[in-house]
């Protein structure tokens, strides 16, 4: 397995236009998560899903924000409209249900708001 | 409210020293905990857990109930050691929820 693959790699977009980020999970896993990493707060937990289906997103800071799992291997994360105070690396990662289980993190999507 | 505190952003030790990266959490319940490491060009990995109570590549991390803590040590640093090290917590309400704390970047000096 490839593990989990998320794209773009890297954007750079102007404020005020859409961002959407991809997600594809290890195949299996039944959980997902999108995670934001940046200096001053490290790694927050924006919102997560069990079998597809959002199970908390109390850590999306507000509505710009929206994320989608249509199916068990894919999820996206959208910002619209975007800020600079965006700029930040996007992790998706999945895991499987059960305790004390591996979260297996993609490589991020490193975002730029100019 | 749950909650991971790493408080040191930058620990640098030399070649050879013992190191501690610090970790505290805030949870009513029964916590899971384990630690992540992030080296230059990898991904967020898992570095150990502490219901399995193992070492890892020389680490230890033990959990204490009663302050809260699961430090993560090592008796002698390896410069290969440096990375960024996350505290996480999980198993939140029963459920899978997995918050980690800011992070402490470990520099070890030759």
């Amino acid at each position: 397995d490839a593990g989990v693959i998320q794209s773009p790699r890297h954007e750079v977009t102007e404020m005020g236009q859409e961002v959407t980020l991809r997600c594809k999970p290890i195949s299996g896993h039944d959980y997902l998560f999108w995670y934001r990493q940046t200096m001053m707060r490290g790694l927050e937990l924006l919102i997560y899903f069990n079998n597809n289906v959002p199970i908390d997103d109390s850590g999306m800071p507000e509505d710009r924000f929206s994320a989608k799992m249509p199916n068990a291997s894919f999820s996206t994360l959208k910002i619209q409209p975007s800020e600079p105070r965006d700029s930040a690396v996007y992790f998706c990662a999945s895991s499987w249900t059960g305790p004390g289980n591996t979260i297996y993190f993609g490589e991020g999507s490193w975002l730029t708001v100019v | 409210a749950q909650r991971v505190t790493q408080p040191e952003k930058l620990l640098s030790v030399f070649k050879g020293a013992p190191v501690e990266l610090k970790c505290n959490y805030s949870y009513s319940g029964s916590p899971e905990l384990f630690w992540y490491v992030q080296y230059s060009r990898q991904r967020l990995q898992l570095l150990l857990r502490h219901i399995s109570r193992e070492s890892i590549k020389g680490f230890t991390a033990d959990l204490n109930k009663g302050e809260t803590s699961f430090h993560l040590k090592k008796p002698f640093a390896q410069e290969e050691d440096s990375a960024m090290y996350y505290c996480a917590l999980s198993g939140i309400s029963g459920g899978f929820k997995t918050i980690f704390g800011a992070g402490t970047r470990l520099f070890v000096k030759a």
